[in-house]
């Protein structure tokens, strides 16, 4: 059983569409990541939510912390096909980081 | 400066046998954690050494074990390969200032036939 659950599993947009994905778990976590992950690639950190009810932007996306620190959100406005892979989101809890188990994004030409 | 490197990149083995993977960390980062990626269960913590120290293990069997030597340069060894260790293995560094934002490597693709 994830300790964070993901969703939606995997979604299809076209480009120049908004999306959401959601990042949900019964547990409090000190903070929350978010990565991408590109096919034969590494994951990479796009940012680092603390406070509850925090909300970062990085360009089109905008992440938000949930107030009780058990779950976030990462919005894309108008996504571009670069915007295309599988993010990841992981809560840390004593120093050890726990994975949801992703969420595919293809965003169509 | 450069990024987290991961040896080899790609690996074929048989059933029963053993494997070493090898990461070298982001210079100056002290903590090295393991993670296993399969389509069925995701990201999967391994274990976390810190100053050659294993501070954090997640819960997989014996066969796995890892090292990390006084460069912060680490090894996983996984023993007597079983056809359910195919995965993609990925190494990730920390800064020593608390941190747990990970920096990744590309990952050793290991398919056990």
């Amino acid at each position: 059983t994830q300790l964070l659950e993901q969703s939606p599993q995997f979604l299809s947009i076209q480009e120049g569409e908004n999306l959401t994905v959601y990042c949900n778990s019964s547990s409090v976590f000190s903070s929350l990541q978010w990565y991408r992950q590109e096919p034969g690639e590494g994951p990479v950190l796009l940012v680092t939510v603390v406070t509850g009810g925090e909300v970062k932007k990085l360009k089109r996306l905008t992440f938000q912390f949930g107030d009780a620190r058990k779950d976030s959100s990462l919005h894309i406005t108008a996504a571009q096909p670069g915007d295309t892979g599988l993010y990841l989101c992981a809560g840390d809890r004593d120093y050890k980081l726990s994975f949801g188990a992703g969420t595919t994004v293809t965003v169509r030409a | 400066k450069a990024g987290v490197t991961q040896t080899p990149r790609y690996l074929i083995k048989t059933r029963g046998q053993q494997v070493t993977l090898s990461c070298s960390p982001i210079s100056g980062h002290r903590s090295v954690s393991w993670y296993q990626q399969t389509p069925g269960q995701g990201l999967q913590f391994l274990f976390e050494y810190f100053s050659e120290t294993q501070r954090n293990k997640g819960n997989f069997p014996g066969r796995f074990s890892g090292r990390q030597f006084s460069n912060s340069r680490s090894e996983m060894n996984v023993s007597t390969l079983e056809l359910g260790d195919s995965a993609l293995y990925l190494c990730a560094s920390s800064s020593s200032t608390g941190s747990t934002e990970a920096f990744f490597g590309q990952g050793t693709r290991l398919t056990v036939v």
